[in-house]
């Protein structure tokens, strides 16, 4: 079953907390990106992962940072959270450049 | 940069009728984009609809399809006849041969079909 998964689902935070967002992928696939949704601006790419400890900054970094250490395994870290990190946070996957990006169901949080 | 204009939603539509969601992009790359259309229903995430990687072709996809037109930088999404089970947010995106680079999005458009 071909599936990216994010964990949690949900996640309400205090500012200045640190923040760790898991993803996984049963596909073995390659190259990994983290993206946020905010209403008005679609999605927007933070990071992209090649392979394990591969990783590209994309259009929004800033903030954030991530860690791959292994090929199924994708974590984005918010230190210190801010306000306007509030976002729906979504996983997605790729197994070479011409093949569908498969998306996990997403994270929402809430930094308060 | 890239960028990906689609129809506004939220779109209400009755079931049985037809359906239209606009989509134009603008790439800054010379090479020609791949489109794809994806869909994201209640507590899901986005899944693929359907994609075009050649100018002029159409894609087709569980009673939609979209034709990518390089004159007008089009890639329109249409269902002749929609069902309830059709309500979802839909995403008009392009993206390249490159696994470097993500996909550009637009900003969805929400359709809620009633009965």
């Amino acid at each position: 079953d071909m599936k990216v998964t994010q964990m949690p689902r949900y996640l309400i935070k205090r500012m200045g907390e640190n923040v760790l967002l898991e993803c996984g992928q049963d596909m073995s696939h390659e190259t990994m990106y983290w993206y946020r949704q905010d209403p008005g601006l679609g999605l927007q790419l933070i990071y992209i992962s090649y392979d394990v400890d591969s990783n590209s900054e994309g259009d929004i970094p800033k903030g954030y940072r991530v860690s791959r250490k292994k090929r199924e395994h994708f974590s984005l870290i918010l230190d210190s959270a801010k306000t306007n990190q509030t976002s729906v946070y979504f996983c997605a996957s790729r197994q070479g450049a011409r093949t569908e990006v498969f998306f996990g169901k997403g994270t929402r949080l809430t930094v308060v | 940069g890239d960028s990906v204009t689609q129809t506004e939603g939220p779109v209400t539509v009755s079931e049985s009728e037809s359906l239209i969601i606009n989509c134009t992009y603008s790439a800054t790359s010379i090479a020609y984009p791949n489109l794809f259309w994806y869909v994201r229903y209640p507590g899901e995430g986005l899944q693929l609809l359907l994609k075009v990687i050649t100018a002029g072709q159409k894609g087709s996809s569980r009673g939609f399809e979209a034709t990518y037109n390089k004159e007008t930088t089009s890639f329109h999404l249409q269902k002749a006849s929609v069902q309830e089970s059709d309500s979802a947010v839909y995403y008009c995106a392009l993206g390249y041969n490159n696994y470097a680079q993500g996909l550009t999005f637009g900003l969805g458009t929400r359709v809620s079909v009633f009965p």
